[in-house]
């Protein structure tokens, strides 16, 4: 199958704090989309991208679709401690669906 | 709207049972799904159905059974538990854009 790698895996950041975190594939993505889940919960989308290059901010969250088709960035600002959860990219090949191996996020108040 | 909801929130079986893992939706998603997440992993494809009567696998379908006999309903059956199925299943559904996907609160099963 795809596989999705997500960088960092880890962050501890303090409050105010902005936060860049990425991910990768081998292969090209006509769509590339962030989740965020918070523990013991299920995963909500945050932004949806649909084509290269598209910048596409959703309040403090801003993605972006990477050239190439095979990669997409995540930029929280202004980090505030309910940022805190795992954020997951994700993309769709057919109809099948893969998710990136998560970045935990810690904000330190 | 209720969303997705998902039953039981909390299973253990003991190697050999079988249970079904119920999913409903009440958003008339054409696009239904579900996921196994691991510890510490991300999510991984187990069925997907794109309409009534139509279930499709996914990336790690082995050990499972799906059926789709309502736009609502998408149940999954495990027949044989085995240690390895020991995971968060998901539940999610979407309309298109097919990728936009709504999820549930997820259902933590343990076999031992």
């Amino acid at each position: 199958g795809q596989q999705l790698n997500q960088s960092p895996q880890s962050m501890f950041i303090q409050e105010g704090e902005d936060v860049s975190m990425n991910c990768t594939s081998s292969s090209i993505f006509n769509t590339w989309l962030w989740y965020k889940q918070d523990p013991g919960e299920g995963p909500v989308l945050l932004i949806a991208l649909y084509k290269a290059g598209e910048l596409t901010s959703n309040g403090r969250l801003t993605a972006q679709f990477g050239i190439t088709r095979k990669d997409s960035f995540l930029n929280i600002s202004a980090s505030i401690p309910s940022d805190v959860g795992i954020y997951f990219c994700a993309g769709p090949t057919g109809n099948q669906f893969y998710f990136g191996t998560g970045t935990s996020l810690t904000v330190i108040p | 709207n209720a969303g997705v909801t998902q039953t039981p929130k909390f299973r253990i079986l003991k190697i050999g049972q079988s249970m079904t893992l119920q999913c409903t939706q009440d958003m008339n998603h054409n696009y239904m799904y579900w996921y196994r997440q691991d510890p510490g992993m991300g999510l991984k494809l187990i069925y997907y159905s794109v309409g009534a009567g139509i279930t499709d696998k996914g990336e790690v379908p082995n050990g499972y059974n799906v059926s789709r006999s309502t736009t609502e309903d998408f149940p999954l059956r495990l027949e044989l538990a085995a240690p390895s199925q020991t995971s968060v299943y998901f539940c999610a559904s979407s309309y298109p854009p097919i990728y936009e996907q709504y999820f549930g609160p997820g259902t933590r099963l343990t076999v031992t």
